[in-house]
C-alpha cells in the first residue's frame, strides 16, 4: 500500500493559466476528497467522491474550480483562469467503505504558487 | 452542522514538560473525533480518532485525548514532550453521513530544549 498519491508536488505558474492535480487514492478506497489548504490554517473541504460520483461540490470555490473521477480511481483537480489567491496547498484524501466514522487518509499534498 | 474549535494557535513546551492542545467541538449528534499532525511541507498524518467506543483514546507517539461530552471538549495530551513532536495538529469532526470533515484553525506546537 503506497498511500495517497499527488502530483505535481509543486507548481508554479502564471496569472491566467490552467493548472491541473492528480490524485491517485489508497487502492481501492471509495472516497477521494479534495481540500485546500493555506498558510496558518486549517484545511478547508472543497469536493468528495464516492467511487466515480462527485456527491458535493458546492464547496468549490468558484466554477474555475473543477474536478472529476472518471473511472472512480484516480481524480483530478483543474483551476481555469488561475489567480494570485488561489495559492495554496491542494491537499487530497482517500477513505474506504461507505460508512461512518472513516479515517480519510492524507496525500503530501500540491503547492501551488500562482506569479 | 459540526465544527471545532482549536483554542491556542501556538503552544510552547520545554521538552520532557506535559503536552496539552485544547479542542472544543460543535455537534448537534454524537460526533466522530480526530486529531491530525502535519510536519512542514506535509500532508496530515492520523494521531487518534474517537469513534464512541472509549471516551479515552490513545493514539501514535504516546499521544491521548480525552472525550468529555459534558465540556464539548476533545483535548490533546502528551506526558513528555520530545522535540519531535514540534508539528502543527488539527482537531477534526466528521458527523454522522462521514461525508465532510471539519477541520480547527491548528496549533502550532514548538519545544524548546
Amino acid at each position: 500500500d503506497t498511500g495517497v498519491s499527488q502530483d505535481p508536488r509543486h507548481k508554479i505558474t502564471k496569472r491566467g493559466q490552467n493548472v491541473t492535480f492528480r490524485c491517485d487514492p489508497i487502492s481501492e478506497h471509495n472516497r477521494l476528497y479534495w481540500y485546500r489548504q493555506t498558510l496558518g490554517q486549517g484545511p478547508e473541504f472543497l469536493t468528495y467522491f464516492q467511487n466515480e460520483a462527485q456527491l458535493e461540490k458546492s464547496r468549490l470555490l468558484s466554477d474555475r474550480f473543477s474536478a472529476e473521477r472518471p473511472k472512480g480511481s484516480f481524480s483530478t483537480l483543474e483551476i481555469q483562469r488561475t489567480e494570485q489567491g488561489d495559492s495554496a496547498m491542494y491537499l487530497c484524501a482517500s477513505s474506504p467503505g461507505q460508512g461512518v466514522g472513516n479515517t480519510i487518509y492524507f496525500g503530501e499534498g500540491s503547492w501551488l504558487t500562482v506569479v | 452542522a459540526q465544527s471545532v474549535t482549536q483554542l491556542g494557535s501556538h503552544v510552547s513546551v520545554s521538552e520532557g514538560a506535559l503536552v496539552l492542545l485544547r479542542c472544543n467541538y460543535s455537534s448537534s449528534v454524537p460526533p466522530y473525533l480526530f486529531w491530525y499532525v502535519q510536519y512542514p511541507n506535509q500532508g496530515l498524518q492520523l494521531l487518534l480518532k474517537y469513534t464512541s467506543a472509549a471516551t479515552l483514546v490513545k493514539g501514535i507517539n504516546g499521544f491521548e485525548a480525552e472525550f468529555k461530552k459534558s465540556e464539548t471538549s476533545f483535548h490533546l495530551t502528551k506526558p513528555s514532550a520530545h522535540m519531535s513532536d514540534a508539528a502543527e495538529y488539527f482537531c477534526a469532526v466528521s458527523g454522522h453521513t462521514g461525508n465532510q470533515f471539519y477541520f480547527g484553525t491548528g496549533t502550532s506546537l514548538t519545544v524548546i530544549p
